[in-house]
């Protein structure tokens, strides 16, 4: 079945420092991938998308190429902020991932702490 | 615009006890709906989805169950909850490609 796999972290960083959290995937067919981030005590916001090969998604200074070679969806972040500090989540859908309306298949997350 | 409203924000039931969590969308017809479960320390696991009114799936066999009695109405129940239904539940809706929005989720602890 399909499967995304993420660093758990935690990560922790220094203001200004740059980010990568990796995130690479398993899929039978051509699927939708997100970033999505949970700040504390609250539910997911979508961070970025990208739906086809080559994609670049991107947000709030945050981004994410679509790598079909690789099967990956790395995030990256030129210089983080210590209001990025959250738990990020790579996932993907597919029709027939996590349930027949194509749900998401979400990675365990990862925590991002940025330190002042 | 779309919005996704859930409630509680914060539960604490006794084990035995039944539960019922509620979410609403507004701003759509027809989304497909969603419950999400993340335990404390594991990744977001898909409970239950809907394509309509009556019409529910379940990914994972358990103690909870979930009815869409409106189109933008869906769900959450127990009729009687255990320690392990503990952790933080999520109503989402939409689909691919577009994404997914989700609810602002419910505490739920179970003593």
């Amino acid at each position: 079945g399909d499967s995304v796999t993420q660093m758990e972290g935690p990560v922790t960083l220094s203001e200004e420092a740059f980010l990568t959290i990796n995130c690479t995937y398993t899929a039978t067919g051509y699927p939708s991938l997100f970033w999505y981030v949970q700040y504390p005590g609250e539910g997911l916001q979508l961070l970025l998308k990208a739906t086809k090969a080559d994609d670049k998604g991107s947000n709030k200074g945050f981004e994410a190429t679509y790598r079909k070679e690789t099967t990956s969806f790395h995030l990256e972040k030129g210089s983080v902020q210590v209001s990025d500090s959250a738990v990020y989540f790579c996932a993907l859908s597919e029709i027939g991932s996590g349930g027949g309306a194509d749900g998401l298949t979400f990675g365990k997350g990862t925590h991002l702490i940025i330190q002042p | 615009s779309q919005t996704i409203h859930q409630w509680p924000a914060t539960l604490v039931q006794p084990v035995g006890s039944p539960l019922s969590l509620e979410c609403t969308v507004e701003g759509t017809s027809n989304p497909n709906l969603y419950w999400y479960r993340q335990a404390a320390g594991r990744g977001l696991q898909l409970l239950f989805y809907s394509v309509g009114i009556g019409q529910i799936s379940s990914e994972v066999p358990q103690n909870l169950s979930a009815s869409r009695p409106q189109d933008r109405q869906f769900i959450l129940s127990s009729k009687k909850l255990l320690l392990s239904d503990s952790g933080f539940y999520l109503c989402a809706w939409g689909g691919r490609p577009y994404g997914y929005t989700f609810g602002s989720g419910t505490r739920l602890t179970v003593v």
